[in-house]
């Protein structure tokens, strides 16, 4: 699976969108780019994931650039409650004999603040 | 909540002591993973089962450390004589065919 790399922490203020960055250069043709959060003391949640299409779900929204080589989770109106650790991951999916393990970095931590 | 459970949610224990965690996985989900995860660090992959074999075993999961999924159902991770580079989180996860993985709360061990 290809690295990421994140910014180590970002802040947000309350009520505006949060834009997480991940660069994924290495990125091959079948690998999605995948994001998990991890608020504290609990376990990762899956947010979304992508191939090459920006995809957009309930609680994010995916833009990925055409040379698939970065991405941008946004949180369109970032609460306390987003505040946590995301993770970006790149993962093949076309193996399906494989574990499809998620290989994590150490992820962007966001403070969302008053 | 994502319905995934892990017993207990914390566990001190000394050192040279055995400790066995649990997981019971979302009741459809025939596939389970356990990760570990060190402070500031993200979770990193010990063991994957799809029904009650065990497929996959990373390079972490020392002699020590042992899995099993007898019936398919609930997982045990066991770590014999437990060092004090065990103390970590021990994340457990479950997914189906199609789905994505939905973790548990985990267990946080601390061995002094």
């Amino acid at each position: 699976d290809a690295k990421t790399t994140q910014p180590p922490s970002m802040d947000c203020a309350e009520g505006r969108a949060a834009n997480l960055p991940c660069n994924h250069s290495t990125i091959s043709g079948n690998e999605y780019v995948y994001w998990y959060r991890q608020i504290h003391s609990q376990g990762p949640q899956y947010i979304i994931h992508g191939l090459k299409n920006n995809e957009t779900n309930e609680m994010a929204s995916l833009i990925i650039t055409e040379d698939r080589k970065s991405s941008t989770l946004i949180l369109p109106h970032a609460t306390l409650r987003d505040t946590a650790v995301y993770y970006c991951i790149v993962r093949d999916s076309t193996n399906t004999g494989t574990a499809s393990k998620l290989t994590f970095g150490t992820g962007t931590r966001l403070q969302v603040t008053l | 909540d994502t319905g995934v459970s892990q017993d207990p949610r914390h566990k001190i224990t000394k050192r040279g002591q055995n400790v066995t965690f649990r997981c019971d996985p979302i009741s459809e989900h025939n596939r389970l993973y356990w990760y570990r995860q060190t402070l500031g660090q993200g979770p990193e992959f010990l063991t994957y089962f799809q029904n009650e074999a065990q497929l996959e075993k990373s390079r972490l999961l020392s002699d020590r450390f042992s899995a099993e999924r007898p019936k398919g159902s609930f997982s045990t991770l066991e770590i014999q004589r437990t060092e004090q580079g065990d103390s970590a989180m021990y994340l457990c996860a479950s997914r189906r065919q199609g789905t994505e993985q939905y973790f548990g709360p985990g267990t946080r061990l601390t061995v002094t």
